[in-house]
């Protein structure tokens, strides 16, 4: 899992398994977000869960939020390729800055 | 629609040479603007961020320096660059007063310092 001070963590799966990582954070938060990162290029937004929701769902992602654990997962389903990527839970830090963790690295293979 | 613009895409710089680096936002008034940098398979860290034109915060004591000159203009500087500079380099925007602090991510300058 994420956190401030673990090691990223990898996760190599079959395509069409389905992939979870998980995110734990120390300070109360107002939001949790998760960002998608390809090999070199920019992060990009997945899916944002408020303090007071308990899971959300956007496609093939689903994210659970446990505020009294400060811990939320990310789970996909039915992993494609194209999900091969290294994924961010971010929490607001406060003037409108982002606490990324250190990230999931998830290989799908074909 | 919005985007965010960085170049160079990748730059290799010896030593003790100087870097700008710049990122643009179009499609959005007044962002709030990011600097951050990366090193190779790790997590995130925020070196500046901007609330608006000449207000810059710093995150963390370094060789860098950052500059708004303008509303949707952010640029990462250094008169001297050192080793430890190398990484990727990502500019981020947000809504200004936005409450969620969604960022929106720029494709990345991969620098490299020899």
């Amino acid at each position: 899992s994420q956190q401030g001070e673990e090691d990223p963590q990898a996760l190599s799966i079959q395509e069409g398994e389905n992939a979870t990582m998980n995110c734990s954070y120390k300070t109360s938060i107002n939001n949790l977000q998760w960002y998608r990162q390809n090999s070199g290029r920019g992060l990009v937004h997945l899916i944002l869960i408020r303090s007071n929701e308990r899971e959300k769902h956007s496609g093939r992602l689903r994210v659970t939020l446990d505020t009294s654990k400060k811990s939320s997962s990310l789970l996909i389903t039915a992993s494609r390729a194209a999900d091969t990527a290294s994924y961010f839970c971010a929490t607001v830090k406060g003037n409108n800055r982002l606490a990324f963790g250190k990230g999931n690295q998830v290989v799908v293979i074909p | 629609s919005q985007t965010i613009h960085q170049w160079p895409a990748t730059l290799v710089q010896p030593v003790g040479s100087p870097l700008s680096l710049e990122c643009t936002v179009e499609g959005t008034s007044n962002p709030n603007l990011y600097w951050y940098r990366q090193a190779a398979g790790r997590g995130l860290q925020l070196l500046f961020y901007s609330i608006g034109i000449g207000q810059i915060s710093s995150e963390v004591p370094q060789n860098l320096s950052a500059s708004r000159p303008q509303d949707r203009q952010f640029i990462l500087s250094s008169k001297k660059l050192l080793l430890s500079d190398s990484g990727f380099y990502l500019c981020a925007w947000s809504v200004g007063g936005g409450q969620y602090n969604e960022q929106f991510f720029g494709p990345g300058t991969r620098l490299t310092v020899l």
